[in-house]
């Protein structure tokens, strides 16, 4: 079974501060990874994922993050974090099911807060 | 484009009763799925539709039951709601059997049970 830790659940940064949300993942298989914002009172929306190729991958709106096999780890970072960045951040795992079918294995979520 | 909708936006029942909550989806997606939402858990499927006419069970289904009633359209039922069943539940849906394939999410529904 696939499982993904977020061991962070609140972390507050100052404006204009780097920031990094951890997450590890465990998974017997080769896997697809994802990073998704939830603002408040608001749905999932994807920030980024990696699939396979680069290890690291970017958003538009200056997130990165990087896929690290040996560590089994997937951390989001942002040199220089805006008010704008509060949400809740949740990592996910893919797991095929059947017949090309895939479901989302979900951390626990990072509340990141910025504080002016 | 609305993407994924859901309706209502929030709820309160009161233990024993039913309802059904509505999900469309107008991006012409095989798969949908229902999670729900709960602090400090993350989000948890209850129950996914690869395609119209399928569905299966995800990792909470017990006291939930689902209907794909073609293809824009994936609803979740509660017969007897529980006070553990309050909770933000969310639809989703996803386009391709390509793996890593984006899901993409409803705004959500907001359900108390007293």
């Amino acid at each position: 079974a696939q499982s993904v830790t977020q061991l962070d659940s609140q972390v507050p940064v100052f404006e204009e501060a780097p920031v990094e949300l951890r997450c590890n993942y465990s998974s017997s298989v080769s896997v697809y990874l994802f990073w998704y914002v939830q603002y408040p009172n608001q749905g999932l929306q994807l920030l980024l994922k990696y699939l396979s190729g680069s290890t690291l991958v970017k958003s538009i709106n200056g997130f990165e993050a990087e896929f690290n096999k040996s560590q089994t780890s997937f951390h989001l970072r942002k040199p220089s974090v805006h008010i704008s960045d509060t949400a809740e951040y949740f990592c996910a795992v893919s797991q095929t099911l059947n017949f090309g079918n895939e479901k989302l294995t979900f951390g626990t979520g990072t509340r990141l807060t910025i504080i002016p | 484009n609305a993407g994924v909708t859901q309706t209502p936006k929030f709820q309160v029942l009161k233990t024993g009763q039913s309802m059904t909550l509505q999900c469309a989806q107008d991006m012409n997606h095989n798969s949908m799925y229902w999670y729900r939402q709960d602090p400090g858990m993350g989000l948890r499927l209850i129950y996914y539709s690869a395609s119209e006419g399928t569905t299966d069970k995800g990792e909470v289904p017990n006291g939930y039951n689902v209907s794909r009633l073609n293809k824009r359209e994936f609803s979740l039922r509660l017969e007897s709601a529980a006070p553990s069943q309050t909770s933000v539940y969310f639809c989703a849906s996803r386009g391709g059997l390509a793996g890593g394939d984006t899901q993409y999410f409803g705004p959500g529904t907001r359900l108390t049970v007293l």
